[in-house]
Protein backbone atom coordinates (compact mmCIF):
# COMPACT_ATOMS: atom_id res chain seq x y z
CA UNK A 1 0.00 0.00 0.00
CA UNK A 2 0.90 3.64 0.07
CA UNK A 3 3.99 4.58 2.39
CA UNK A 4 6.42 6.90 2.88
CA UNK A 5 9.38 5.73 4.18
CA UNK A 6 12.16 8.12 6.21
CA UNK A 7 15.15 8.09 8.40
CA UNK A 8 13.94 8.28 11.89
CA UNK A 9 16.91 10.06 13.53
CA UNK A 10 17.75 11.75 15.86
CA UNK A 11 20.49 12.95 13.01
CA UNK A 12 23.21 15.06 15.00
CA UNK A 13 25.05 17.72 12.48
CA UNK A 14 27.39 20.71 13.56
CA UNK A 15 26.35 24.11 12.28
CA UNK A 16 27.33 24.75 8.40
CA UNK A 17 27.75 20.95 7.87
CA UNK A 18 25.34 19.79 4.62
CA UNK A 19 22.45 17.61 5.34
CA UNK A 20 20.78 14.92 3.40
CA UNK A 21 17.43 13.23 4.99
CA UNK A 22 16.58 10.65 2.50
CA UNK A 23 12.53 9.93 1.49
CA UNK A 24 11.48 6.95 -0.74
CA UNK A 25 7.66 6.36 -1.37
CA UNK A 26 4.96 4.23 -2.62
CA UNK A 27 2.29 5.03 -4.55
CA UNK A 28 0.38 4.45 -7.73
CA UNK A 29 0.99 7.38 -10.21
CA UNK A 30 2.65 10.40 -9.39
CA UNK A 31 1.16 12.16 -6.36
CA UNK A 32 2.62 15.33 -5.08
CA UNK A 33 5.30 15.38 -2.91
CA UNK A 34 5.93 17.41 0.25
CA UNK A 35 8.50 18.19 3.12
CA UNK A 36 6.82 19.52 6.51
CA UNK A 37 8.81 21.03 9.19
CA UNK A 38 7.73 21.24 12.90
CA UNK A 39 10.12 22.98 15.05
CA UNK A 40 9.43 22.85 18.71
CA UNK A 41 6.45 23.51 20.55
CA UNK A 42 4.31 24.02 17.09
CA UNK A 43 2.74 22.62 14.51
CA UNK A 44 3.82 21.20 11.27
CA UNK A 45 4.54 23.94 8.32
CA UNK A 46 4.87 23.69 4.52
CA UNK A 47 8.65 23.55 3.81
CA UNK A 48 8.74 22.66 0.10
CA UNK A 49 6.72 20.99 -2.59
CA UNK A 50 7.26 19.09 -5.80
CA UNK A 51 4.04 18.50 -8.13
CA UNK A 52 5.56 16.26 -11.31
CA UNK A 53 8.94 14.12 -12.20
CA UNK A 54 11.88 16.75 -12.17
CA UNK A 55 10.71 19.49 -10.59
CA UNK A 56 12.97 20.74 -8.17
CA UNK A 57 11.45 22.32 -4.70
CA UNK A 58 12.88 24.51 -2.55
CA UNK A 59 12.99 26.78 0.58
CA UNK A 60 15.34 28.62 3.36
CA UNK A 61 18.38 26.98 1.72
CA UNK A 62 16.62 23.48 1.54
CA UNK A 63 15.94 21.54 -1.92
CA UNK A 64 14.76 18.24 -2.81
CA UNK A 65 13.98 17.00 -6.35
CA UNK A 66 11.24 14.40 -7.55
CA UNK A 67 12.67 11.31 -8.75
CA UNK A 68 10.48 9.12 -10.35
CA UNK A 69 12.83 7.02 -11.21
CA UNK A 70 13.85 6.06 -7.99
CA UNK A 71 10.44 7.27 -6.11
CA UNK A 72 12.91 9.19 -4.03
CA UNK A 73 12.24 13.00 -2.78
CA UNK A 74 15.38 13.56 -0.55
CA UNK A 75 15.65 16.96 1.51
CA UNK A 76 19.14 18.77 1.59
CA UNK A 77 20.89 22.00 2.50
CA UNK A 78 24.41 22.79 1.92
CA UNK A 79 25.10 24.90 5.51
CA UNK A 80 22.68 23.92 8.07
CA UNK A 81 21.81 26.64 11.01
CA UNK A 82 21.23 26.35 14.91
CA UNK A 83 17.44 27.20 14.34
CA UNK A 84 17.31 24.44 11.50
CA UNK A 85 17.14 22.19 14.50
CA UNK A 86 13.12 20.47 13.73
CA UNK A 87 11.65 17.32 12.94
CA UNK A 88 10.95 17.03 9.49
CA UNK A 89 8.24 14.71 7.87
CA UNK A 90 8.08 13.85 4.02
CA UNK A 91 4.61 13.21 2.68
CA UNK A 92 2.68 12.91 -0.32
CA UNK A 93 -1.34 12.96 -0.80
CA UNK A 94 -4.04 10.10 -1.47
CA UNK A 95 -7.56 11.08 -1.98
CA UNK A 96 -8.68 12.98 0.74
CA UNK A 97 -5.50 12.49 3.09
CA UNK A 98 -1.70 12.62 3.48
CA UNK A 99 0.53 9.65 3.91
CA UNK A 100 3.25 10.80 5.99
CA UNK A 101 7.19 9.22 7.00
CA UNK A 102 7.56 9.09 10.37
CA UNK A 103 9.58 12.19 10.64
CA UNK A 104 13.13 12.71 11.51
CA UNK A 105 14.85 15.03 14.51
CA UNK A 106 17.71 16.97 13.32
CA UNK A 107 19.71 18.70 16.03
CA UNK A 108 22.24 21.08 15.02
CA UNK A 109 24.99 21.76 17.29
CA UNK A 110 26.84 25.25 17.29
CA UNK B 1 -1.09 30.03 8.89
CA UNK B 2 -4.86 29.36 7.78
CA UNK B 3 -6.13 30.91 11.57
CA UNK B 4 -6.27 27.55 13.41
CA UNK B 5 -6.88 27.95 17.32
CA UNK B 6 -6.95 24.71 19.16
CA UNK B 7 -8.24 24.51 22.90
CA UNK B 8 -7.79 23.71 24.85
CA UNK B 9 -3.41 23.74 24.43
CA UNK B 10 -2.84 21.32 27.68
CA UNK B 11 -5.24 19.17 29.62
CA UNK B 12 -4.66 16.47 32.43
CA UNK B 13 -7.50 14.26 32.68
CA UNK B 14 -8.50 10.56 34.64
CA UNK B 15 -8.92 7.23 32.65
CA UNK B 16 -12.74 7.39 32.58
CA UNK B 17 -13.92 10.75 31.82
CA UNK B 18 -14.55 12.68 28.60
CA UNK B 19 -12.83 14.84 26.60
CA UNK B 20 -13.32 17.38 23.74
CA UNK B 21 -10.71 18.82 21.67
CA UNK B 22 -11.53 22.07 20.10
CA UNK B 23 -10.42 23.25 16.50
CA UNK B 24 -11.31 26.47 14.78
CA UNK B 25 -10.54 28.02 11.47
CA UNK B 26 -11.38 31.22 10.04
CA UNK B 27 -10.10 30.76 6.34
CA UNK B 28 -13.39 28.90 5.53
CA UNK B 29 -11.66 25.78 4.12
CA UNK B 30 -13.62 22.49 3.62
CA UNK B 31 -11.59 19.90 4.61
CA UNK B 32 -10.10 19.72 8.60
CA UNK B 33 -8.61 16.90 10.27
CA UNK B 34 -7.44 15.47 13.49
CA UNK B 35 -4.38 13.72 14.14
CA UNK B 36 -2.26 12.29 16.78
CA UNK B 37 1.32 12.54 17.22
CA UNK B 38 3.24 9.93 19.43
CA UNK B 39 7.03 8.58 19.37
CA UNK B 40 8.18 6.25 16.78
CA UNK B 41 4.33 6.93 15.05
CA UNK B 42 4.64 10.32 13.42
CA UNK B 43 1.28 12.05 12.88
CA UNK B 44 -1.62 9.45 12.50
CA UNK B 45 -4.91 10.17 11.20
CA UNK B 46 -7.78 10.01 13.77
CA UNK B 47 -10.72 11.23 11.89
CA UNK B 48 -11.23 14.26 9.00
CA UNK B 49 -13.90 15.88 7.60
CA UNK B 50 -14.92 17.01 4.04
CA UNK B 51 -17.82 19.07 5.20
CA UNK B 52 -20.63 20.69 7.46
CA UNK B 53 -21.66 17.00 8.81
CA UNK B 54 -19.75 15.10 6.29
CA UNK B 55 -17.08 13.16 8.23
CA UNK B 56 -14.89 9.81 7.89
CA UNK B 57 -12.71 7.82 9.85
CA UNK B 58 -8.88 7.57 9.86
CA UNK B 59 -6.61 4.87 10.67
CA UNK B 60 -6.70 5.07 14.72
CA UNK B 61 -10.28 6.04 15.10
CA UNK B 62 -11.58 3.40 17.58
CA UNK B 63 -12.31 5.43 20.59
CA UNK B 64 -12.33 9.02 19.16
CA UNK B 65 -15.69 10.62 17.60
CA UNK B 66 -16.01 13.92 15.75
CA UNK B 67 -18.69 16.51 15.06
CA UNK B 68 -18.46 19.19 12.55
CA UNK B 69 -21.81 21.58 12.98
CA UNK B 70 -20.51 24.51 11.65
CA UNK B 71 -17.35 24.85 8.79
CA UNK B 72 -15.46 26.94 11.13
CA UNK B 73 -15.35 24.25 14.12
CA UNK B 74 -14.15 20.66 14.22
CA UNK B 75 -14.85 19.02 17.54
CA UNK B 76 -12.87 15.28 18.48
CA UNK B 77 -14.33 13.81 21.58
CA UNK B 78 -12.84 10.86 23.64
CA UNK B 79 -16.04 9.10 25.16
CA UNK B 80 -13.84 7.57 27.63
CA UNK B 81 -10.21 8.51 28.08
CA UNK B 82 -7.43 5.55 28.66
CA UNK B 83 -4.09 6.22 29.05
CA UNK B 84 -3.40 4.95 25.23
CA UNK B 85 -4.95 8.54 24.02
CA UNK B 86 -2.10 9.84 26.11
CA UNK B 87 -0.43 11.93 22.97
CA UNK B 88 -0.14 15.61 21.29
CA UNK B 89 -3.61 16.00 18.71
CA UNK B 90 -3.05 18.15 16.07
CA UNK B 91 -5.69 20.13 13.77
CA UNK B 92 -5.16 20.75 10.44
CA UNK B 93 -7.52 22.06 7.07
CA UNK B 94 -7.36 22.25 3.96
CA UNK B 95 -8.80 24.34 1.12
CA UNK B 96 -9.67 21.66 -0.72
CA UNK B 97 -8.95 18.01 -0.69
CA UNK B 98 -5.38 16.56 -0.62
CA UNK B 99 -5.91 15.09 -4.27
CA UNK B 100 -4.71 18.59 -4.97
CA UNK B 101 -1.35 20.03 -4.66
CA UNK B 102 -2.38 22.45 -1.76
CA UNK B 103 -0.57 21.84 1.55
CA UNK B 104 -2.39 21.36 4.62
CA UNK B 105 -2.22 24.05 7.46
CA UNK B 106 -1.62 22.81 11.12
CA UNK B 107 -2.69 24.17 14.45
CA UNK B 108 -0.37 24.54 17.15
CA UNK B 109 -1.42 21.45 19.05
CA UNK B 110 -3.10 19.98 22.02
CA UNK B 111 -0.83 17.94 24.80
CA UNK B 112 -3.19 15.67 26.44
CA UNK B 113 -1.95 13.58 29.76
CA UNK B 114 -4.88 10.96 30.77
CA UNK B 115 -3.98 9.68 34.14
Amino acid sequence: GDSVTQMEGPVTLSEEAFLTINCTYTATGYPSLFWYVQYPGEGLQLLLKATKADDKGSNKGFEATYRKETTSFHLEKGSVQVSDSAVYFCAFHRDDKIIFGKGTRLHILP
Amino acid sequence: DAGITQSPRHKVTETGTPVTLRCHQTENHRYMYWYRQDPGHGLRLIHYSYGVKDTDKGEVSDGYSVSRSKTEDFLLTLESATSSQTSVYFCATNREGTGGIRPQHFGDGTRLSIL
